[in-house]
């Protein structure tokens, strides 16, 4: 699977919107971009994926550059819940499911 | 509430002792994961079962073993346990084996403690 690199921490304030970039310059054709979330210690969360189009649902947009080589994962109005550890993931769509998990993007929204 | 459920929820153990860690699956899923988050090691794949099947392997220990039921349920038997043992392990679960939508589902965790 490719290698993505993210920040190790972003502060987003609370009502703003957070952008979370991920770079994935190894990045293969058959290759899907996946965001999960892990909020303290529970387990993760999924938020969206995408391929190359951008995509958008009722967490959050995910905007994949036309070269796929770096993301970015939107949430429009930060709340503090959304304080949590976002992973972005890269696999193949038949890789046998398993996800390689990074170190993530540490996001804390500040009141 | 992800529908996954893990029991037990905390487990305080010693060096050298075996444990079983139990899931159930989402209603319908067939595939169940199994993942272990350390410190120093992060989130980690250890392995998958798909319709009672091991279909993946990542790096779980000679010591650790899985298995999954007739009913979907899993169980990850540790054993021998060492201190560099105790960690969160998260299990999942995913409908399919390997589709587009590969949303895998995760419980909320068992937290083991060898001491």
């Amino acid at each position: 699977d490719a290698k993505t690199t993210q920040p190790p921490s972003m502060d987003c304030a609370e009502g703003r919107a957070a952008n979370l970039p991920c770079n994935h310059s190894t990045i293969s054709g058959n290759e899907y971009v996946y965001w999960y979330r892990q909020i303290h210690s529970q387990g993760p969360q999924y938020i969206i994926h995408g391929l190359k189009n951008n995509e958008t649902n009722e967490m959050a947009s995910l905007i994949i550059t036309e070269d796929r080589k770096s993301s970015t994962l939107i949430l429009p109005h930060a709340t503090l819940r959304d304080t949590a550890v976002y992973y972005c993931i890269v696999k193949p769509e038949t890789s046998g499911s398993r996800l390689t998990f990074g170190e993530g993007t540490q996001l804390t929204v500040n009141p | 509430d992800s529908g996954v459920t893990q029991t037990p929820k905390h487990l305080i153990t010693a060096t050298g002792q075996r444990v079983t860690l139990r899931c159930s699956p989402r209603s319908g899923d067939l595939s169940v994961y199994w993942y272990q988050q350390s410190l120093d090691q992060g989130l980690q794949f250890l392995i998958q079962y798909y319709n009672g099947e091991e279909r993946a392997k990542g790096n779980i220990l000679e010591r650790f073993s899985a298995q999954q039921f007739p009913d979907l349920h899993s169980e990850l038997n540790l054993s021998s346990l060492e201190l560099g043992d105790s960690a969160l392990y998260f299990c999942a679960s995913s409908a399919a084996l390997a589709d587009p939508y590969n949303e895998q589902f995760f419980g909320p965790g068992t937290r083991l403690t060898v001491l």
